[in-house]
């Protein structure tokens, strides 16, 4: 089982549609969460951080759930603009330094 | 801003030659990482430094060395090239302490 699970899309999706992704995480240990997006080759940057209580950043909202270990992110009326590959990322138990990255989810926002 | 600035954008080597990647930031950051990106597979730690001229393996260090003789400067060598290292090299920074993590735009290389 892979440390870090997202299903790789892609999605696609219409302006202005919510959009809601998922990701798991095997080390119950973990302690630090994340969204980082990628543009088409460009590099990884943090979207945000996934608090415990949840957190909202404009039209994105992530959540945790450290019970069933996994990580969500809503995005609210899609844009364009909102078009690339979403990391889930969480830090390696024991290794505050380290972080393990997942495959990523592939949004496409469409016209 | 924080920024991480990688040599070089693309790179073209040929099989058995030595490569170089440069890597440096500007925000005095401790720790500094190498990854590779290849498709389905995400991105990869090859090495990671915490301290200048301290090093650790990531998960795939072999055909890989590093080294960071000065805080802001972390360098990866490819001691003889090989076509399974074409990828995309991720070089990243942050503080000690602390997970966020900030990327240079990477260096494309393709070994032929």
């Amino acid at each position: 089982r892979k440390e870090v699970e997202q299903d790789p899309g892609p999605f696609n999706v219409p302006e202005g549609a919510t959009v809601a992704f998922n990701c798991t995480y095997s080390n119950s240990a973990s302690q630090s969460f994340f969204w980082y997006r990628q543009d088409c080759r460009k590099e990884p940057k943090l979207l945000m951080s996934v608090y415990s209580s949840g957190n909202e950043d404009g039209r994105f909202t992530a959540q945790l759930n450290r019970a069933s270990q996994y990580i969500s992110l809503l995005i609210r009326d899609s844009k364009l603009s909102d078009s690339a590959t979403y990391l889930c990322v969480v830090n390696r138990s024991g290794a505050t330094n380290k972080l393990i990255f997942g495959t990523g989810t592939l949004l496409a926002v469409q016209p | 801003d924080v920024k991480v600035t990688q040599s070089s954008r693309y790179l073209v080597k040929r099989t058995g030659e030595k490569v170089f990647l440069e890597c440096v930031q500007d925000m005095d950051h401790e720790n500094m990482f190498w990854y590779r990106q290849d498709p389905g597979l995400g991105l990869r730690l090859i090495y990671f430094s915490y301290d200048v001229k301290m090093k650790e393996k990531g998960d795939i260090p072999e055909g890989y060395s590093v080294s960071r003789e000065k805080k802001e400067r972390f360098s990866l060598i490819l001691e003889s090239a090989s076509t399974n290292q074409t990828s995309m090299y991720l070089c990243a920074s942050s503080e000690g302490g602390q997970n966020i993590q900030y990327f240079g735009a990477g260096t494309r290389l393709s070994v032929l």
